[in-house]
């Protein structure tokens, strides 16, 4: 079975200053790895995804992340942040060929003006 | 190509009531997936239907059941309501199960609260 734990629940930043949102995984098998963003009152749009090739991956909205299989991780990162990025961020991963997507808790982004 | 889209937007019931919460999938969309968000806690897994059989469950119990249709459109119900059904229920449809991965795409949820 696969789980996701995000290890920061909220995380102030001040506007323009770089962000990396923490995300560790564990699974048996190998995985999808995703990134989700939720603004408030709204459903869940995605950010990036890792599927192979390539750890770095790039994304909407200036977002990137990188995966680290030896360390089993795949933080988030953007280089600076705008008032606009206020949001929860969810990382989740999925089974390759299994649609069920098992997300983290959520990262709570606070920018600072 | 209209998105992913649920009613009612929100919801309130009484314990032990029974709702049913409805998903029109996008447009070229067979699969239909439903998560429960809990206030401060990430999207759990329900379960998925795939051109209208079950595919795929979470941990959650038989009163928690589903449909879908031959549009793809699809229903989740969710019999003896207990408080802490209280929750965001997301939809999210996708293409053909048969692809390595098919990205889903999500509605905006129905909020449901149980009084």
């Amino acid at each position: 079975a696969q789980s996701v734990t995000q290890l920061d629940s909220q995380v102030p930043v001040f506007e323009e200053a770089p962000v990396e949102l923490r995300c560790n995984y564990s699974s048996s098998v190998s995985v999808y790895l995703f990134w989700y963003v939720q603004y408030p009152n709204q459903g869940l749009q995605l950010l990036l995804k890792y599927l192979s090739g390539s750890t770095l991956v790039k994304g909407i909205n200036g977002f990137e992340a990188e995966f680290n299989k030896s360390q089993t991780s795949f933080h988030l990162r953007k280089p600076s942040v705008h008032i606009s990025d206020t949001a929860e961020y969810f990382c989740a991963v999925s089974e390759i060929r299994d649609d069920k997507i098992i997300f983290g808790k959520g990262t709570r982004l606070h920018i600072l003006p | 190509e209209t998105g992913v889209t649920q009613s009612p937007t929100h919801l309130i019931k009484t314990r032990g009531q029974q709702v049913t919460l409805r998903c029109s999938s996008q447009s070229g969309h067979n699969t239909v997936s439903w998560y429960q968000q809990a206030l401060g806690q990430g999207p759990q897994f329900i379960f998925q239907y795939y051109r209208e059989e079950e595919n795929g469950r979470g941990n959650f119990p038989p009163r928690f059941s589903g449909l879908q249709f031959p549009n793809y459109s699809s229903e989740l119900n969710v019999n003896a309501l207990e408080l802490d059904d209280s929750a965001l229920y997301l939809c999210a449809s996708s293409g053909a199960v048969e692809r390595a991965y098919n990205e889903q795409f999500f509605g905006p949820g129905t909020r449901l609260t149980v009084l």
